[in-house]
């Protein structure tokens, strides 16, 4: 079945650790797009990208960090940086040459201690 | 600019009662407007979505939606509510091949 997959569902991390957050999918969409969700904000985009070896700086990039190097992946490193990194995160992909909804994956929620 | 209001954060119903939750946009020459659902800890699943054509949509789990141009709304209705859509609601449009703008969620709690 065509998806995406987030990596891990949970977890845990103390202060000044970096976190990278795994998103894979086989959807062959080109456009995949990382969000943070907090309660009461709906969802805030962080970074996008259109194709492999580019992206682009969301509304709320600070803090974080991401890669393109294939077309069905796309990781986000939360870095010591981010001032408040305890949040829920979902990777989304949609196409890029049709208009059409974007599909979510699971989700990652991440607790910084 | 916001692009999305969903005005009610939260919505309480009994079973077997319509519901209605309500979504207006920033006017636009082309809008693409979407219905989400999110149940707890998981991931937002399409319900249904207008690109154009008919006005009313129809989407999963008995939801339906209506286009209005003129008032800019895009109102999300089911005529009998059950127990498992309780559920957090979202209001998306889509402004260009890449950009998505969400409303801020509404909680509906089906009470039996």
């Amino acid at each position: 079945d065509g998806g995406i997959t987030q990596s891990p569902k949970y977890l845990f991390r103390k202060e000044g650790q970096n976190v990278t957050l795994s998103c894979e999918q086989n959807l062959n969409h080109d456009a995949m797009y990382w969000y943070r969700q907090d309660p009461g904000q709906g969802l805030r985009l962080i970074y996008y990208s259109q194709i492999v070896n580019d992206f682009q700086k969301g509304d709320i990039a600070e803090g974080y960090s991401v890669s393109r190097e294939k077309k069905e992946s796309f990781p986000l490193t939360v870095t010591s940086a981010q001032k408040n990194p305890t949040a829920f995160y979902l990777c989304a992909s949609s196409m890029q040459r049709e208009i059409g909804e974007l599909f979510f994956g699971e989700g990652s929620r991440l607790t910084v201690l | 600019a916001q692009s999305v209001t969903q005005l009610d954060s939260q919505v309480p119903v009994f079973e077997e009662a319509p519901v209605e939750l309500r979504c207006n946009y920033s006017s636009s020459v082309s809008v693409y407007l979407f219905w989400y659902v999110q149940y707890p800890n998981q991931g937002l699943q399409l319900l249904l979505k207008y690109l154009s054509g008919s006005t009313l949509v129809k989407g999963i789990n008995g939801f339906e939606a209506e286009f209005n141009k003129s008032q800019t709304s895009f109102h999300l209705r089911k005529p009998s509510v059950h127990i498992s859509d309780t559920a957090e609601y979202f209001c998306a449009v889509r402004r260009s091949f890449n950009k998505f703008y969400f409303g801020s969620g509404t909680k509906l709690n089906v009470k039996p």
